[in-house]
């Protein structure tokens, strides 16, 4: 498999579940990155991992938890999420090189909705 | 903060016809810019990478020009097709590793 994929495609929960996103690159990249989009809006940075460790965090509510074990894998743990939270969430990998990056590669999505 | 502006939001075209879209942005220290289409509830696809010091770049019936300057990005698809319908965006990196995106332009190709 190549590329960059991403478990479940679709996922429906309640607000008091756990639940996690899971994304695997097969690129060799060394920066994987969590996406939000919702409806209308423009995609939103969420979380970004670098040589395994997180240097972005754009204000992103607690309930949202990422975790990234190694250079291939990136886990979205979600907790007590609100029904705003329903949206396509999209991981992307690239290989950094000091201040630029590569093509950013994209998976699938996982459509997530919050009842 | 980078802004992204995609023009027109929405472009219906019959097949065969070539095209023009826009994305301007605000900050024009950016590193590269990619192109992107997406299919309606799914992940993005990688179209076209300029590097900041490239003026243009092309893959097949797509040409993604750059003028870094004043802040601005096109990208020509020659010769539509109805399997170019997708919404499309354009993506500038600003710092170590961060794309900026629009809301994209909505394209129909009328076969």
């Amino acid at each position: 498999e190549t590329g960059v994929t991403q478990t479940p495609r679709h996922l429906v929960m309640g607000m008091t579940n756990k639940k996690s996103l899971k994304c695997e690159q097969h690129l060799g990249h060394n920066a994987m990155y969590w996406y939000k989009q919702s409806a209308k809006k423009p995609l939103e940075l969420m979380f970004v991992y670098s040589l395994e460790e997180r240097v972005e965090n754009n204000s992103v509510p607690s309930r949202f938890s990422p975790e990234c074990p190694n250079s291939s894998h990136l886990f979205l743990h979600l907790h007590t999420l609100q029904p705003e939270d329903s949206a396509l969430y999209l991981c992307a990998s690239s290989q950094t090189r000091g201040t630029w990056n590569t093509e950013a590669f994209f998976g699938q999505g996982t459509r997530l909705t919050v009842v | 903060k980078q802004e992204v502006t995609q023009i027109p939001a929405a472009l219906s075209v019959p097949e065969g016809e070539n095209l023009v879209l826009n994305c301007s942005f605000t900050d024009s220290a950016i590193y590269n810019l990619q192109w992107f289409r997406q299919d309606p509830g799914k992940g993005l696809t990688s179209l076209l990478l300029i590097q900041s010091s490239q003026r243009e770049q092309t893959s097949g019936r797509l040409n993604a020009s750059l003028d870094k300057s004043s802040g601005r990005s096109t990208l020509y698809i020659a010769a539509s097709q109805p399997g170019d319908s997708a919404t499309y965006l354009c993506a500038p990196q600003t710092g170590a590793n961060n794309l900026f995106f629009g809301t994209g332009t909505r394209l129909t190709v009328i076969p």
